[in-house]
C-alpha cells in the first residue's frame, strides 16, 4: 500500500522566519504535490513535481517554493513565514499519468505562525 | 478553469438515516471523478473513484453516479454510522494537466448516536 510519510507533524513558527516541511513517498510514484489546507476552502494546490530536480507552480505558489531533490522526498520550503500561512499541509504522490490514478496522501503537518 | 462545488457543512445527522452530500463541477475535460474522505488527524484518502460518465462508484456503502449531462456526482448512503463522522472532499482531475486534483470546500458530517 501507498505510504506518504511527513515531518514534522506540527510546527510553530515566528513570522518572518524559514519553515521547511518534509515529505517523504516509499511507492516509487512520479508525482508529488503539496497542498494546504484551510476552513471553506478546501486543499488548494501549492507546488508539485513529475520528476527529480524539477518542481510547478500550482494554483497558490506566492510565499512558497519547493525541492525535489530524489524521487523520494520532496520539500516546501516558507523563506519568510506570515500570519496568513498557518494552515494544514499536506503531501501526495501518485503513479504516473494514467485515468484511473489516484493520489495518496500524508498524514499532514499541522504549522501554526505566531 | 476547472471547479468544484459541494454542499455547504458542516452536517449533522442522526445514526441510521440517510445522507447525500451534493457535488456539482465545471469542465471542459473528461475527467475522472472521485470522493476521498478525511478522519481527524489524517489526511484524506480515496473513498471511491468513477472514470466514465454514466457509471457508479460506491465503497463501504457510500455510492454516487457520475452524471455528465448534469455535471453532478452526489455521494448518498442509506443508512449512516456514527464511524461515517469525518469530512467528505469531492474532486475532479485525470490524466491532463499534470494529474492535478480539483476539490471542492469539504463537507463535515457528523453523525449523532
Amino acid at each position: 500500500e501507498a505510504a506518504v510519510t511527513q515531518s514534522p507533524r506540527s510546527k510553530v513558527a515566528v513570522t518572518g522566519g524559514k519553515v521547511t516541511l518534509s515529505c517523504h513517498q516509499t511507492n516509487n510514484h512520479d508525482y508529488m504535490y503539496w497542498y494546504r489546507q484551510d476552513t471553506g476552502h478546501g486543499l488548494r494546490l501549492i507546488h508539485y513535481s513529475y520528476v527529480a530536480d524539477s518542481t510547478e507552480k500550482g494554483d497558490i505558489p506566492d510565499g512558497y517554493k519547493a525541492s525535489r531533490p530524489s524521487q523520494e522526498n520532496f520539500s516546501l520550503i516558507l523563506e519568510l513565514a506570515s500570519l496568513s500561512q498557518t494552515a494544514v499541509y499536506f503531501c501526495a504522490s501518485r503513479p504516473g499519468l494514467g485515468v484511473y490514478a489516484e493520489q495518496f496522501f500524508g498524514p499532514g503537518t499541522r504549522l501554526t505562525v505566531l | 478553469g476547472d471547479s468544484v462545488t459541494q454542499t455547504e457543512g458542516p452536517v449533522t445527522l442522526s445514526e441510521g438515516t440517510s445522507l447525500t452530500v451534493n457535488c456539482s463541477y465545471e469542465t471542459k475535460q473528461y475527467p475522472t471523478l472521485f470522493w476521498y474522505v478525511q478522519y481527524p488527524g489524517e489526511g484524506p484518502q480515496l473513498l471511491f473513484k468513477v472514470p466514465k460518465a454514466n457509471e457508479k462508484g460506491s465503497n463501504r456503502g457510500f455510492e454516487a453516479t457520475y452524471n455528465k449531462e448534469a455535471t453532478s456526482f452526489h455521494l448518498q448512503k442509506a443508512s449512516v454510522q456514527e464511524s461515517d463522522s469525518a469530512v467528505y472532499y469531492c474532486a475532479l482531475g485525470g490524466n491532463y494537466n499534470q494529474g492535478k486534483l480539483i476539490f471542492g470546500q469539504g463537507t463535515k458530517l457528523s453523525i449523532k448516536p
